[in-house]
């Protein structure tokens, strides 16, 4: 296909248990961001990848939470120990990066997994 | 900081109003602006952009202009459809990397 794809879209945990969400970007796109979505809220970034490097991970918002992109292409986010405030939607969104104006053009959003932990 | 205001919803319309979404940032720089839209069951999906002052960023009919002077980028459309109703998020560009998101306004248009 031809979008972003996120997999599974949809994940139940028991609290304690370790997820692991599946990102599979545009061909060719260098950037990749994952953002988390609270019900009624905003996307909020988590972190950042330029090919395989994670320049940004200030967003994750404890060291439960862990991402890697290995071969510059699919990224997974892994979740340890899950809690109920882990409950969101997980966003992945991919983009080229701009060098003319140093960053990404558009980021392009992948329809997300909605992770709820019981 | 980075920040992003919107209005809150949920905005109801009848069929061929017009619509206004507000949408202001707190300004370091001269960041990127853009309007996302989420329709029922889908994925976040770019609407418009723009990307420096007094630009206006245009698509299926919707409009919005950068305003450096006011710090807004407010979203409107001429006449609203059926098919208009979704969630529409304002954003930033924020250093060089992410995007920073209002809350989001649901629209909801009634034939």
């Amino acid at each position: 296909g031809a979008g972003v794809s996120q997999s599974p879209r949809y994940k139940v945990a028991k609290r304690g248990q370790d997820v692991a969400l599946r990102c599979d970007p545009i061909s060719g796109h260098v950037s990749l961001f994952w953002y988390q979505q609270a019900l009624g809220q905003g996307p909020e970034f988590l972190t950042y990848f330029q090919n395989e490097a994670q320049l940004d991970k200030s967003g994750l918002p404890s060291d439960r939470f862990f991402a890697e992109r290995p071969e510059g292409s699919v990224s997974t986010l892994k979740i340890q120990r899950t809690q109920q405030e882990d409950s969101a939607v997980y966003l992945c969104a991919s983009g080229l990066w701009s060098p003319m104006i140093e960053r990404t053009d558009t980021q392009y959003f992948g329809p997300g997994t909605r992770l709820t932990v019981l | 900081g980075n920040s992003v205001t919107q209005m809150e919803g949920p905005v109801t319309l009848s069929e061929e109003a017009f619509l206004t979404i507000n949408c202001t940032y707190t300004a370091t720089g001269y960041p990127s602006l853009f309007w996302y839209v989420q329709y029922p069951g889908e994925g976040l999906q770019l609407l418009l952009k723009a990307t420096k002052a007094d630009d206006k960023g245009s698509n299926k009919g919707f409009e919005a202009t950068y305003r450096k002077e006011t710090t807004s980028f407010h979203l409107e459309k001429g006449s609203v459809q059926v098919s208009d109703s979704a969630v529409y998020f304002c954003a930033r560009g924020t250093g060089r990397r992410a995007l920073t998101f209002g809350s989001g306004t649901r629209l909801q248009v009634q034939p």
